[in-house]
């Protein structure tokens, strides 16, 4: 079993969709946790990141860590074909240079 | 606007030749790495440097070299021992530890024929 474990997708929605895209993990000293966002042929962006447990909201991102079910989310509200991108998660237990990364989702939002 | 300067965007190199891809960051960040990305890998972890001067092997360091001469640059050689270099290679600093996430650059889609 990986560490880290992501849907590699594609995840296909209509434009206005609310996107849930998920990870869950294994280790349990992860204690942030990471959401970049990959464009074809970019490099990743930090779209979000959180500390231990609860809810972070960024505009139409929201981004859910549930440390009980090791299991941690991001939705997209109202989502665009812009959105489409592949989303990678990420996390690392605190002290460390070398985060853990999902494999990531691919997300294609269609007009 | 302060970021992470990779280049070339693509390269093309002959089997057998070395090639080094370059790395630059005027984010005054500590620590830089390489990431290496196929299809259907993920990102795995080539070298990385903490500091000036120091740097670590990653998960796939074999058949790669690395220089951290200065604080801003990082390059990346890929050497005639790397069996499969064809790949988008990634560049990325962080202030200090991973927990606040990294910088990436644009990446460097290398080919070897």
């Amino acid at each position: 079993q990986k560490e880290v474990e992501q849907d590699p997708g594609p995840l296909s929605v209509p434009e206005g969709a609310i996107v849930s895209l998920n990870c869950t993990y294994s280790n349990s000293a992860f204690q942030y946790f990471m959401w970049y966002r990959q464009y074809s042929r970019k490099g990743p962006e930090l779209l979000m990141y959180t500390y231990s447990s609860g809810n972070k909201e960024d505009g139409r991102f929201t981004a859910q860590v549930d440390k009980s079910s090791k299991y941690i989310s991001l939705f997209i509200r109202d989502s665009q074909p812009s959105d489409s991108a592949t989303y990678l998660c990420a996390m690392e237990t605190g002290g460390s240079y070398i985060p853990t990364f999902g494999r990531g989702t691919s997300l294609i939002v269609h007009p | 606007d302060g970021g992470i300067t990779q280049s070339p965007k693509y390269l093309f190199r002959k089997e057998g030749q070395n090639v080094t891809l370059s790395c630059e960051q005027n984010l005054n960040h500590d620590a830089m790495y390489w990431y290496r990305q196929d299809p259907g890998q993920g990102l795995r972890l080539i070298y990385y440097s903490q500091i000036v001067n120091d740097f670590q092997k990653g998960d796939i360091a074999e058949g790669y070299s690395v220089s951290r001469e200065k604080k801003e640059s990082f390059p990346l050689t890929v050497t005639s021992a790397q069996k499969n270099p064809t790949a988008f290679y990634l560049c990325a600093s962080s202030q200090g530890f991973a927990n606040y996430g990294y910088t990436f650059g644009s990446g460097t889609r290398l080919t070897v024929v």
